[in-house]
């Protein structure tokens, strides 16, 4: 089974500012993948960035980054430069590779202030 | 290139009825996952459909059914609707049976009454 735990309470932060979400992981399997998905008021799920188990590099997706530490088993996202418009819920996700199902965290709630 | 689409948007219906959702998904893919969002359990997998079988099914009962047709929109169903099932089911689709990118729709929102 996969868990994904994510605890930070909702997060304040200031517009221009970077911000952490933490996730850490549970998994049996050698192979797997990371996902992060934001989820504004609107209620859809948007895409954000991806990391492979065995990808050694961090991914990065423009303002988005993902710090991979596999032994810990965590998977942060790091946004940099914050904007209004990336007030949201956060979630993290992971699946077996070569699966198509998607094992979610609780969510973290972040409101960017300007 | 059109996203996913899901309709209707918004329900509403009385404990014991049925509900059927539909899900179109991008042009081109060819799996189709559903999610169920309530506050207290999160998201949770219903089930994923590729090529119009059924390749992975989530822990719900019986009463959560779906299926695709050959220009995989999908659709589920439920049955003898719970005040439970009040959630939103979200959609998703991706390109072929294991894509890092699968792209939701903007769900159907459910009350039961």
């Amino acid at each position: 089974a996969q868990k994904i735990t994510q605890t930070q309470p909702g997060m304040f932060v200031q517009e221009k500012e970077a911000v952490t979400l933490d996730c850490t992981y549970d998994t049996s399997d050698q192979s797997y993948g990371l996902f992060w998905y934001k989820q504004p008021s609107s209620g859809e799920m948007i895409f954000l960035i991806y990391q492979g188990s065995y990808d050694e590099q961090n991914a990065t997706e423009g303002r988005y980054s993902l710090n991979f530490q596999k032994a810990r088993k965590s998977a942060n996202l790091v946004i940099s430069a914050s904007q209004l418009g990336d007030s949201a819920m956060y979630f993290c996700a992971m699946s077996r590779y070569g699966n198509n199902r998607l094992a979610f965290g609780k969510g973290n709630q972040v409101v960017v202030i300007p | 290139k059109a996203g996913v689409t899901q309709t209707p948007r918004y329900l509403i219906k009385t404990r014991g009825q049925q509900v059927t959702l539909s899900c179109s998904p991008i042009s081109g893919h060819r799996s189709v996952s559903w999610y169920q969002q309530t506050p207290g359990q999160g998201l949770q997998f219903l089930f994923e459909y590729f090529s119009e079988t059924q390749r992975n099914k989530g822990n719900f009962p019986g009463r959560f059914s779906g299926r695709q047709f050959s220009n995989s929109r999908s659709e589920m169903n439920v049955s003898t609707l719970e005040l439970g099932d009040s959630a939103l089911y979200l959609c998703a689709s991706s390109l072929s049976g294991y894509s890092y990118e699968q792209y939701f729709g903007p769900g159907t929102r459910l009350t039961v009454t």
